[in-house]
């Protein structure tokens, strides 16, 4: 059973340019979480998608944005990057399951803003 | 903002039991507690998690004081293997879902 995979692991931009980020679900998930991890930091929630619909979103500008696809995969979107974006991006999946949801993550892709 | 405090670091043994703490004080009645952990430049790995009750599966055991105002992650033989950022996160079971909210987490060091 594959976990949760995310494309590419690694990237490098230009301030400015525009960025997607890729996630897979596990098997048996409908919805998908986008943190993003700075060098030292704890994971900060971006949004998450559900239903092809943003249900739930943190504290980040519209430059971030996402889309969910009918087979559940996820995109992450970012527009006009900053050096401060340069961080590991995480996905994670989950399930509702017996009324709880445990979220698992993938290994992330590392973006670096130049 | 976290809605827990965790030492910023431990070392333990490696073949001895590791005991991380929690303190999550404001703790609401239909809060969880879960614990992840992250190697690093991995994505966070789930440990396990638990209401009132303590918990064990095959990675770790969770016991949660009665007043649920702290909860303690035992990994009953360490390893070289388990030496990573521990993080102790409270949320809500919402049916539409909800966010993690990560703080600095634990840093753990097994030494052989």
């Amino acid at each position: 059973d594959a976990g949760v995979t995310q494309s590419p692991t690694h990237l490098i931009k230009t301030r400015g340019q525009q960025v997607t980020l890729r996630c897979s679900p596990k098997s048996g998930h409908d919805t998908v979480s986008w943190y993003q991890q700075a060098l030292g930091q704890g994971p900060q929630f971006i949004f998450q998608y559900y239903e092809e619909e943003e249900r739930q979103r943190g504290n980040f500008p519209d430059r971030f944005s996402g889309h969910q696809f009918p087979n559940y995969s996820s995109e992450l979107n970012v527009n006009a990057l900053l050096l401060g974006d340069s961080a590991l991006y995480l996905c994670a999946s989950s399930a509702q399951l017996a009324g709880q949801e445990t979220q698992y993550f993938g290994p992330g892709t590392r973006l670096l803003v130049l | 903002d976290a809605k827990t405090t965790q030492p910023p670091s431990m070392d333990c043994a490696e073949g001895r039991a590791a005991n991380l703490p929690c303190n999550h004080s404001t703790i609401s009645g239909n809060e969880y507690v879960y614990w992840y952990r992250q190697i690093h430049s991995q994505g966070p790995q789930y440990i396990i998690h638990g209401l009132k009750n303590n918990e064990t599966n095959e990675m770790a055991s969770l016991i949660i004081t009665e007043d649920r105002k702290s909860s303690t992650l035992i990994l009953p033989h360490a390893t070289l293997r388990d030496t990573a950022v521990y993080y102790c996160i409270v949320r809500v079971h919402y049916n539409q879902g909800g966010k993690l909210i990560f703080g600095q987490g634990t840093e753990l060091s097994v030494k052989p």
